[in-house]
């Protein structure tokens, strides 16, 4: 596809259940990102992969929240055990470059997720 | 103290009023600076970036970087009701793209 895609667009799930959520990135991009937004509050970094390794995971709030990515494409964030705090937007990005500067990351739609 | 700061808004002007959104911050050590519009229910996409101090114009947006000052804006000129969106500022170090920090957003609204 023209642009990153991710999946769900909307996830609803019980308080303790694990959930899996999905990012396409643009074809090419070596580089990939996923941040959290919720409500009232800004964009949060979670992860960044350079190919399939993720040097830095720094975001991750805890170990509940884990994140892989195959080769130079998809990636799946998973949260275990998921509590009501982690109802948020889960958005993910892509660019073409790593390293100083770096260039432009595309967003996608995200994943509204919603823990009841 | 959050590490960027951005008025929540919403922010209401007529249409073809000139808009002014800022955002301060804390850490030095930030060097890219990053506006992106958001449309409800959409990914932000990228309006303008600028590397340290000064001034960027494209079209009907400006941006200003004053570092002494920790201080961002961005000015939207002419504003059309298509405008209205959260406007999102982003901060990095020497990374640049690869660990945003990101304001909370303002909410501006173009009526016609």
């Amino acid at each position: 596809g023209a642009g990153v895609s991710q999946s769900p667009s909307n996830k609803v799930t019980e308080k303790g259940k694990d959930v899996e959520l999905r990012c396409d990135p643009i074809s090419g991009h070596t580089a990939l990102y996923w941040y959290r937004q919720r409500l009232g509050q800004g964009l949060e970094f979670l992860i960044y992969f350079q190919g399939n390794s993720a040097p830095d995971k720094s975001g991750l709030p805890s170990d509940r929240f884990s994140a892989e990515r195959t080769g130079e494409s998809v990636s799946t964030l998973t949260i275990q055990r998921t509590q009501q705090e982690d109802s948020a937007v889960y958005l993910c990005a892509s660019s073409l470059a790593f390293g100083r500067g770096g260039t432009e990351a595309f967003f996608g739609q995200g994943t509204r997720l919603t823990v009841v | 103290q959050k590490e960027v700061e951005q008025d929540p808004g919403p922010l209401s002007v007529p249409e073809g009023a000139i808009v002014s959104l800022n955002c301060t911050y804390s850490n030095s050590a930030f060097q890219y600076f990053m506006w992106y519009r958001q449309y409800s229910r959409k990914g932000p996409e990228l309006l303008m970036y600028t590397y340290s101090s000064g001034n960027k114009e494209d079209g009907r947006f400006t941006a200003q970087v004053d570092k002494s000052s920790k201080y961002i804006s961005l000015f939207i000129r002419d504003s059309q009701p298509s405008d209205s969106a959260t406007y999102l500022c982003a901060m990095s170090d020497h990374t640049g793209f690869q660990k945003l920090v990101f304001g909370t957003g303002t909410r501006l609204l173009v009526s016609p």
